[in-house]
């Protein structure tokens, strides 16, 4: 069965902290993304990856930076939280020419206050 | 303009009716469409792709797609209460590997 776990379903941090999200997939599937879902706004795609050590932006990049450093796991990292990345978290992964067969993870709640 | 668009609803249908939900898209050379499923405090799963004009059946499901109106929609017979959800269209562009989601559907089946 096809797996996509987040190391946290909520989070609390404070302005200015540095923040860690994981997401790892048991699939082996080639591309994982990050997105971020406000209510009104949909999914609007922060990165994604398609190999180990690459990495793509997406629609809206900045204040994050992401890693991935082996096939299974993609890291998400605020550098310094700000309250405007308050947001549902959530990570997916494809196979490589799949990119629309995407499984998302159950999503990180984070709150920055 | 957005790339995808779909009216948020909220859709209340009664249990046993049809359900439909609508999408149009902005990219002309899009080629592949997805409708996605989200209940509410749950992540989006995927439940009809559509690549070609015309319609696609799945069970209670039908995807339509109409490239010349760049339009897309989820026909749901016989609807059920355990429909209530959030439907979400997805589009793929024409650079590869990212697509892009609507705002979403919102969806009741009333009993």
């Amino acid at each position: 069965d096809v797996k996509v776990t987040q190391s946290s379903r909520y989070l609390v941090k404070r302005t200015g902290e540095k923040v860690f999200l994981e997401c790892v997939q048991d699939m082996d599937h080639e591309n994982m993304f990050w997105y971020r879902q406000d209510p009104g706004l949909g999914l609007r795609l922060i990165y994604f990856s398609y190999d180990v050590k690459m990495k793509e932006k997406g629609d809206i990049p900045e204040g994050y930076s992401v890693s991935r450093e082996k096939k299974e796991r993609f890291s998400l990292i605020l550098e310094s939280a700000s309250t405007n990345q308050t947001s549902m978290y959530l990570c997916a992964s494809s196979l490589l020419f799949r990119s629309y067969e995407q499984y998302f993870g159950p999503g990180t709640r984070l709150t920055v206050t | 303009q957005k790339e995808v668009e779909q009216n948020s609803g909220p859709l209340s249908v009664p249990e046993g009716a049809i359900a439909s939900l609508n999408c149009t898209y902005s990219d002309r050379v899009s080629q592949s469409f997805f409708w996605y499923r989200q209940y509410s405090g749950k992540s989006p799963e995927l439940i009809m792709s559509i690549y070609s004009n015309g319609d696609k059946e799945d069970g209670r499901f039908t995807a339509q797609l109409n490239k010349a109106s760049q339009y897309v929609s989820l026909l749901i017979r016989d609807s059920q209460p355990s429909d209530s959800a959030t439907y979400l269209c997805a589009v793929n562009s024409n650079t590869g590997n990212q697509f892009y989601f609507g705002t979403g559907t919102s969806l009741t089946v009333i009993p």
